[in-house]
């Protein structure tokens, strides 16, 4: 069990441009959740899938943000036009009824 | 709505000593509780969790936190620490769906 993996681990772009950030949650976990991490705000939730549909994007930045899962294995966070303020670590997490929810090592972006 | 507070952002402690990290939340009903533990440069591990039961919960490596309903806290407690307890801590809460909210999280720092 790998747990879940998040890719890139780190990652710079410049103001304006687009990142996109993968998630594979834990094979058989049903629900996915994407979390932003910085030092002013602490952790905030963003978003989550359950058996791929979206059920709660309250957290989600209503421009420039937006989360996929196409399927079971993998989640992506894409950011369009990137600003500094989006500087963050970005942590998916996986779980399931049966099961707690594991946390990914982040990725960490910084826009530049 | 649900919240946690972590009232100690940082606390220092001795090599042997023991610890307390304090964490209150609001919600209206009974709602999960748990403390998650995050290492420099890594994800979230969970400590332990509180769902219903008896109110002091057991966790991984000596850490225990006992669940008030009166008080609205979740207190993390170890007897004794140790310097690779040096760390950031996370209490949260989940009510209302499947979203965790967290505190702003305590840095511990364990002093030789």
């Amino acid at each position: 069990n790998a747990g879940v993996i998040q890719t890139p681990r780190h990652k710079v772009t410049g103001k304006g441009q687009e990142a996109t950030l993968w998630c594979e949650p834990i094979s058989g976990h049903s629900a996915v959740f994407w979390y932003r991490q910085t030092i002013v705000q602490g952790l905030e939730f963003l978003t989550y899938f359950r058996n791929q549909a979206p059920i709660d994007d309250s957290g989600m930045p209503k421009e420039r943000f937006s989360a996929q899962m196409p399927n079971q294995s993998h989640s992506t966070l894409k950011i369009q036009s990137t600003q500094p303020q989006d500087s963050a670590v970005y942590l998916c997490a996986s779980g399931s009824t049966n099961s707690d929810y594991t946390f990914g090592s982040g990725t960490r972006l910084l826009v530049i | 709505a649900q919240s946690v507070t972590q009232p100690d952002a940082r606390v220092t402690v001795s090599e042997g000593a023991s610890l307390q990290l304090r964490c209150k939340y609001s919600y209206s009903a009974t709602p999960y509780l748990f403390w998650y533990v995050q290492y420099p440069r890594q994800g979230l591990q969970l400590l332990l969790k509180y769902y219903s039961g008896d109110p002091v919960v057991q966790g991984v490596n000596g850490f225990e936190a006992e669940f008030s309903k009166s008080n609205s806290s979740f207190h993390l407690r170890k007897a004794s620490v140790h310097w690779s307890d040096s760390a950031v801590y996370f209490c949260a809460v989940q009510g209302t769906g499947s979203k965790l909210s967290f505190g702003k999280g305590a840095k511990l720092t364990v002093s030789p």
